[in-house]
C-alpha cells in the first residue's frame, strides 16, 4: 500500500479483555517496529522485526505484551489482561530493509491505534 | 538516556524560517543526525537525516556543524501546517543489536503563528 496501515484507529475496551492491534507496513519493508506513545509522552520501544530474524522483544513492558508478523508482512500486537496503565497510541513503523551499508532509511510510522483501557 | 538536547518550545511568525537547534555534543563517528516531526494526533514524519554534510529536501534543511556537536533544522517559509513537535535523534547507520532503534526525546513544540 502506499502508507503503513494500522487497525483500529481506535479501541476502547474493559479493563482485563485482551486486544489485538494490526498493522499492515508498506510492501517489501522488510523491517517493522512497535512504539507506544503515552499521553503528553515521547515515543516508547515496545518490539523490532526483521526479516525472518528473531524479534527483539527487548521494549516489552510486560509478559501480557506480544506480538508477531505473519509472511514477514502483517504484524499483530496483543496485550493481555489490559491494565488502565496500558492506555496509550500505539505505533507502528516499518522501513525498507536493515541498514547494512551506508545508505540508511528513515521510517514510515502509521497513524496508530488510540487503546483506551476503561 | 536522550542522545539529544533540544528546547522545549519554539514560536515563529507564518512565511519566516523556523531554525530549530539540537545540541548531540557525544555523538560518535558513526551516528547519523535524523529530524522527525509529529503532527497532532498524527505518527511521527521523517523530514531529513545527516552524517556531517549539510543536507536539503523539498521539505527542510539540515545544517551540522563541522565538529558534529550541534545541527539546525531549518524550514525555510515555515506555514500553519508545519506547528508539530520536532525531534532529533542521533543514531547509528548500524552496529548490530538496538541500533536499529529511534529513541525519541521530548523534542521542540514548534508553534507557527499567523
Amino acid at each position: 500500500g502506499a502508507g503503513v496501515s494500522q487497525s483500529p484507529s481506535n479501541k476502547v475496551t474493559e479493563k482485563g479483555k485482551d486486544v489485538e492491534l494490526r498493522c499492515d507496513p508498506i510492501s517489501g519493508h522488510t523491517a517493522l517496529y512497535w512504539y507506544r506513545q503515552s499521553l503528553g509522552q515521547g515515543l516508547e520501544f515496545l518490539i523490532y522485526f526483521q526479516g525472518n530474524s528473531a524479534p527483539d522483544k527487548s521494549g516489552l513492558p510486560s509478559d501480557r505484551f506480544s506480538a508477531e508478523r505473519t509472511g514477514g508482512s502483517v504484524s499483530t500486537l496483543t496485550i493481555q489482561r489490559t491494565q488502565q496503565e496500558d492506555s496509550a497510541v500505539y505505533l507502528c513503523a516499518s522501513s525498507p530493509r536493515l541498514e547494512g551499508d551506508r545508505r540508511v532509511y528513515g521510517y514510515t510510522f502509521g497513524s496508530g491505534t488510540r487503546l483506551t483501557v476503561v | 538516556d536522550a542522545k539529544t538536547t533540544q528546547p522545549p518550545s519554539m514560536d515563529c511568525a507564518e512565511g519566516r524560517a523556523a531554525n530549530l537547534p539540537c545540541n548531540h555534543s557525544t555523538i560518535s563517528g558513526n551516528e547519523y543526525v535524523y529530524w522527525y516531526r509529529q503532527i497532532h494526533s498524527q505518527g511521527p514524519q521523517y523530514i531529513i537525516h545527516g552524517l556531517k554534510n549539510n543536507e536539503t529536501n523539498e521539505m527542510a534543511s539540515l545544517i551540522i556543524t563541522e565538529d558534529r556537536k550541534s545541527s539546525t533544522l531549518i524550514l525555510p517559509h515555515a506555514t500553519l501546517r508545519d506547528t508539530a513537535v520536532y525531534y532529533c535523534i542521533v543514531r547509528a547507520s548500524y552496529s548490530g543489536a538496538g541500533s536499529y532503534q529511534l529513541t525519541f526525546g521530548k523534542g521542540t513544540k514548534l508553534s507557527v503563528i499567523p
